[in-house]
Formats: structure tokens, C-alpha cells, sequence
């Protein structure tokens, strides 16, 4: 049978809809936290982070929103492009000490034409 | 600027054989750090530094081994290496503080028979 964990959630949207990504957090000490994104056979890039303190942040055509109540983090795409799929990884960075900085399992968006 | 530079891209290795993963950065980042990238499991956090002279285990630290060697270099070493640790490896550097931005390297897909 299939053994879970070995294939990443997936979100299918159609071309120019919006997406939202969803992350769920368990590392309540980290200061920021933050979302990249990888392409296929390329190490993940950057897109943006959110300090810890806040609950909205947003970017060119991204939103990232952070519920500490329910450590909760999203990342909302405005009409998203083919060039937008990939694997999107949410994380935490704790700035004291060592400069931790973790990841999560990751989503895998499919924007369909 | 070459940003961050993993060696080599592809290995195979024999199961008990050792080796060592190479990072270089050109960017004069403070903080380094190594992951493993495995299939369902997102990004684990192998070990980190948050300056030269200084490292910190990460999530699955068991079975390997770091250097600092300087401000450029961040070396990945598997002293006996086994199918487990059949992955692709990931270095990256921030600048560190504040800073959430990392840049990733290449990575190198390291296959233990």
C-alpha cells in the first residue's frame, strides 16, 4: 500500500485564479517566519517572511498571513502564472544563538492552463 | 558572484565508504547551514553555523559531521555512509541577524549502495 509521507500535498489552481497555501506550525519560538519556494531541480529561492509580532505582510502579488493562535501560516498567490509552480516551503528562523533556520514539508502547486 | 558552490553535484557512494560534501560562498555571509531533501520529508535541518569557529546539530544530525573551515567554506562529512542516507543535500548561507534571505547552492545528489 501507499506509505504516508512520501509525496508532498498538492494544490491545483487554474491560470490567473488565486492561490492560498496553507502551513501549520509546531516552533512557536521562531521570530520570523518565512516562505520559499523551489523549482524543480533548483534549490529554493526566497519569496518573503513575516516577523512574528505581525499577522499580515504582503509583496508583489504575494500575502502572507500568520495566526499565532493557531499556528497557522499561509501564503495567498494573486492570479497565478505557470512560471508560479513549484514546491513552496514554509519555515521559522530563530535569530538568538545559532541562527536556526528550519523548514517544513513543503506543497506542491500545479497551475493548470 | 558565484553565490553558494556545492561539490560535487552527483556521487554514489558504497555503503561504509566516506566522504565529504564541499560549500563555498562568495557573498560574505555569516551563517551556513546543511539540509537534507528527501521525497514527502521537505527540507530537515543536518547542521548549521552561525559564524566561522562555531556549529549547531539540526534536526537529524546522527551519522554526520561539520566544519567551519572559514568565513567561505562549510563542509558535510559522512564518515561511513549508509542507504539511509541516500539524499539530496542542500547548502545555503545568510547573512544572518535579521536577515531571513538564504541563498541555496545546487545541490548534490548523493545516492549509498
Amino acid at each position: 500500500g501507499e506509505s504516508v509521507g512520501l509525496h508532498l500535498p498538492t494544490l491545483s489552481v487554474q491560470e490567473g485564479d488565486n492561490s492560498i497555501i496553507n502551513c501549520a506550525y509546531s516552533n512557536s519560538a521562531s521570530d520570523y517566519f518565512i516562505w520559499y519556494k523551489q523549482e524543480s531541480g533548483k534549490g529554493p529561492q526566497f519569496i518573503i517572511d513575516i516577523r512574528s509580532n505581525m499577522d499580515k505582510r504582503q509583496g508583489q502579488r504575494v500575502t502572507v498571513l500568520l495566526n499565532k493562535t493557531v499556528k497557522h501560516l499561509s501564503l495567498q498567490i494573486a492570479a497565478t502564472q505557470p512560471g508560479d509552480s513549484a514546491v513552496y516551503f514554509c519555515g521559522g528562523l530563530i535569530t538568538g544563538g545559532g541562527n536556526k533556520l528550519t523548514f517544513g514539508t513543503g506543497t506542491q502547486l500545479k497551475v493548470e492552463l | 558572484n558565484a553565490g553558494v558552490t556545492q561539490t560535487p553535484k552527483f556521487q554514489v557512494l558504497k555503503t561504509g565508504q566516506s566522504m565529504t560534501l564541499q560549500c563555498a560562498q562568495d557573498m560574505n555571509h555569516n551563517s551556513m547551514y546543511w539540509y537534507r531533501q528527501d521525497p514527502g520529508m521537505g527540507l530537515r535541518l543536518i547542521y548549521y553555523s552561525a559564524s566561522e569557529g562555531t556549529t549547531d546539530k539540526g534536526e537529524v544530525p546522527n551519522g554526520y559531521n561539520v566544519s567551519r573551515l572559514n568565513k567561505r567554506e562549510f563542509s558535510l562529512r559522512l564518515e561511513s555512509a549508509a542507504p539511509s542516507q541516500t539524499s539530496v543535500y542542500f547548502c545555503a548561507s545568510r547573512t544572518g541577524g535579521l536577515n531571513t534571505e538564504a541563498f541555496f547552492g545546487q545541490g548534490t545528489r548523493l545516492t549509498v549502495v
